[in-house]
């Protein structure tokens, strides 16, 4: 079965240090990727999504994600943490034959102490 | 604004009670869904609409009842429902209902929520 892992539960860093946060999949052949966020009391917003080509994306925000096939993991990253990115984010995979059913993970809660 | 547009955006309820969920778009989408997001848990998928005809339901309780009037509108009647149906649940719409890896399309548009509370 499909199944998206996000390890951390939270993660807290400080304001203008660096971020990784972790997604792992287990999907058969190569799925369609997707990183959201969750501002407190908002719905989620797309982040930055990955189909295939080059492995490294840029999103909004400042953010990217690298594609690793021979690890599974699709892990989003920021070279410096602003107080506003405190958020939830979700990973999310899916495939084209499934259309628009994505399999989210169950999110990492990003803190951000300053 | 996200141009979906979920009301209201709390609800309590007792459990004999009767309530709608509606979320509204202003994309010119012609796919919506109803997301179920309980604390600690992934989203789970609950119904997809397509140009007004459900094409998935995943096994949710008929204690849900969705209704898709157009491709604007999606409403989720609730009714008889049980503590553990409380949960932030999100509407999410996208242009089509298959991801177009070419241009990005379809990709999912999601609303604020509706946080729901049954005593």
């Amino acid at each position: 079965a499909q199944s998206v892992t996000q390890p951390d539960i939270h993660i807290t860093v400080s304001e203008g240090a660096s971020l990784e946060l972790r997604c792992n999949y287990s999907y058969g052949a190569t799925p369609y990727l997707f990183w959201y966020v969750q501002s407190p009391g908002q719905g989620l917003q797309l982040l930055l999504k990955y189909f295939s080509g080059d492995t490294l994306v840029q999103g909004i925000k400042g953010f990217e994600a690298e594609f690793k096939r021979s690890q599974s993991s699709f892990n989003l990253r920021k070279p410096s943490v602003h107080w506003s990115d405190a958020a939830e984010y979700f990973c999310a995979v899916g495939k084209r034959e499934y259309g628009n059913k994505l399999v989210f993970g169950a999110g990492t809660i990003l803190r951000v102490k300053s | 604004e996200t141009g979906v547009t979920q009301t209201p955006r709390h609800l309590v309820m007792g459990m004999t009670n009767k309530k709608s969920l509606k979320c509204e778009q202003h994309l010119g989408h012609n796919a919506m869904y109803w997301y179920k997001q309980s604390a600690k848990k992934p989203l789970e998928l609950m119904f997809v609409y397509n140009f007004k005809e459900q094409t998935e339901n995943n096994s949710v309780p008929s204690r849900f009842s969705p209704e898709c009037p157009n491709s604007s509108h999606l409403f989720l009647h609730l009714h008889t429902l049980q503590p553990e149906d409380s949960a932030l649940y999100l509407c999410a719409s996208s242009l089509g209902r298959i991801i177009s890896p070419s241009s990005g399309a379809n990709v999912l548009t999601f609303g604020a929520g509706s946080r729901l509370t049954v005593l």
